[in-house]
């Protein structure tokens, strides 16, 4: 199975500063398409995961544009410009190129 | 808009069945994969199995295989997942969620443990 390593797991964040999160797989995640299926996932206290990034860099709609997602092969990271309140939660890397899909530890983003 | 909502959790002994259900609605169901998840403190989020929309193509994990089936009902715009064989591992949160090749909208879960 494709390991993927998130860091840090813990990431306490002032408000208003930008905050970073490392995801590696353990395989290119390069699918045969030319795509890298590699999401970027939200999960609040209490509530399932939303998905925020799909295809490494894509936004869903009604996401703030103050998350993005940058990468390639091997290496993804999720950008947050400035934190807000409401981005407590622990966030996910996720890839869908090879079965089973799997998922990052998860990094926990909290305020200081 | 999208909604799914799951149903039929519980708690369950070792070696007992459960069959969860996922009432979709929002969306043109039989457009799409649908796949369920799982969720546990311990071994963090999970994929266990999917269906496409006319139940074609179905895959399923090392960890369920054999024990778990994934079904759909289009005409009543539902997927279901029949759990036999349970065991203590099993214990989670099931996620039923929607695919555009990869999960995009999610339920809200519901709990399965499996206690003696």
């Amino acid at each position: 199975d494709v390991v993927m390593t998130q860091s840090p797991l813990s990431l306490p964040v002032t408000l208003g500063q930008p905050a970073s999160i490392s995801c590696r797989s353990s395989q290119s995640l390069v699918y045969s398409d030319g795509n890298a299926y590699l999401n970027w996932f939200q999960q609040r206290p209490g509530q399932s995961p939303r998905r925020l990034i799909y295809k490494v860099s894509n936004r869903d709609s009604g996401v703030p544009d103050r998350f993005s997602g940058s990468g390639s092969g091997t290496d993804f990271t999720l950008k947050i410009s400035r934190v807000e309140a409401d981005d407590v939660g622990v966030y996910y890397c996720m890839q869908g190129t090879h079965w089973p899909w799997t998922f990052g530890q998860g990094t926990k983003v909290e305020i200081k | 808009q999208v909604q799914l909502v799951e149903s039929g959790g519980g708690l369950v002994r070792p070696g007992g069945s459960l069959r969860l259900s996922c009432a979709a609605s929002g969306f043109t169901f039989s457009d799409y994969y649908m796949s369920w998840f799982r969720q546990t403190p311990g071994k963090g989020l999970e994929c266990i199995s999917y269906i496409d929309g006319s139940s074609r193509y179905i895959n399923y994990a090392d960890s369920v295989r054999g024990r778990f089936t994934i079904s759909r009902d289009n005409a009543k715009n539902s997927l279901y997942l029949q759990m036999n064989s349970l065991r203590a591992e099993d214990t989670a949160v099931y996620y039923c969620t929607r695919l555009t090749r990869l999960p995009d909208f999610w339920g809200q879960g519901t709990l399965v443990t499996v206690s003696s």
